[in-house]
């Protein structure tokens, strides 16, 4: 089955303390992306990804970065989360056809 | 911003009724695609059309898309109370997937 999976679902964090949320794709596409959603405000790219080791921003990338050293992972790394970063977090694998992860919500205090 | 803007932001209908939804966007794209969200949950895609398609088809879903007045509709005929959900217009500017999406329609269907 084709999935988009992300890793944790839910997380509560204080301001500064360094997380990742992870993302996998088992359907081999070479593209990847995240976005963040927020109320009002739709979906919006944060980073993606068009190959193995090729990265870049998307339109609100500041206080986020990735890496892609293999091509089903893609994980969003926050190095000092801060609380305006609360929201909920989508990581999507595909051309044209976009199959999104289950979101990740997190929370930042 | 690209970003495309969806109107209604809200739509309830009963069921068995048409649902039209509209997407309005600001620069020229290679293609359009349309969405659905069931509440908090990952999107789902429903159907994309190019740029140089005017009209395309997907069991009861219809979209149009007009690129003179940078528009598109998403037509749901003999809705159901499963197609209860948010539907999200997503514009694709340059053919390298990298989507600009609305704020959403939020659709309720009522049995």
């Amino acid at each position: 089955e084709a999935q988009v999976t992300q890793n944790p679902r839910y997380l509560i964090t204080v301001t500064g303390k360094k997380l990742t949320v992870t993302c996998s794709q088992n359907m081999n596409h070479e593209y990847m992306s995240w976005y963040r959603q927020d109320p009002g405000l739709g979906l919006r790219q944060i980073y993606y990804s068009m190959n193995v080791e090729v990265t870049d921003k998307g339109d609100v990338p500041e206080g986020y970065k990735v890496s892609r050293k293999e091509k089903r992972n893609f994980p969003l790394i926050l190095e000092s989360p801060s609380p305006n970063q609360t929201s909920l977090y989508f990581c999507a694998a595909g051309a044209y056809e976009q199959y999104f992860g289950p979101g990740t919500r997190l929370t930042v205090t | 911003s690209q970003q495309g803007e969806e109107d209604p932001q809200a739509l309830s209908i009963q069921e068995g009724e048409n649902a039209t939804m509209n997407c309005s966007y600001k620069t020229s794209i290679n293609n359009l695609q349309w969405y659905r969200q069931n509440s908090g949950r990952g999107l789902v895609h429903l159907i994309l059309i190019r740029s140089n398609e005017r009209e395309k088809h997907s069991g009861r879903l219809r979209v149009t898309l007009d690129t003179s007045k940078k528009s598109s509709s998403l037509l749901i005929t003999a809705s159901r109370a499963a197609d209860t959900a948010s539907y999200f217009c997503a514009t694709d500017v340059s053919g390298a997937n990298n989507l600009f999406f609305g704020t959403g329609t939020r659709l309720t269907v009522i049995p």
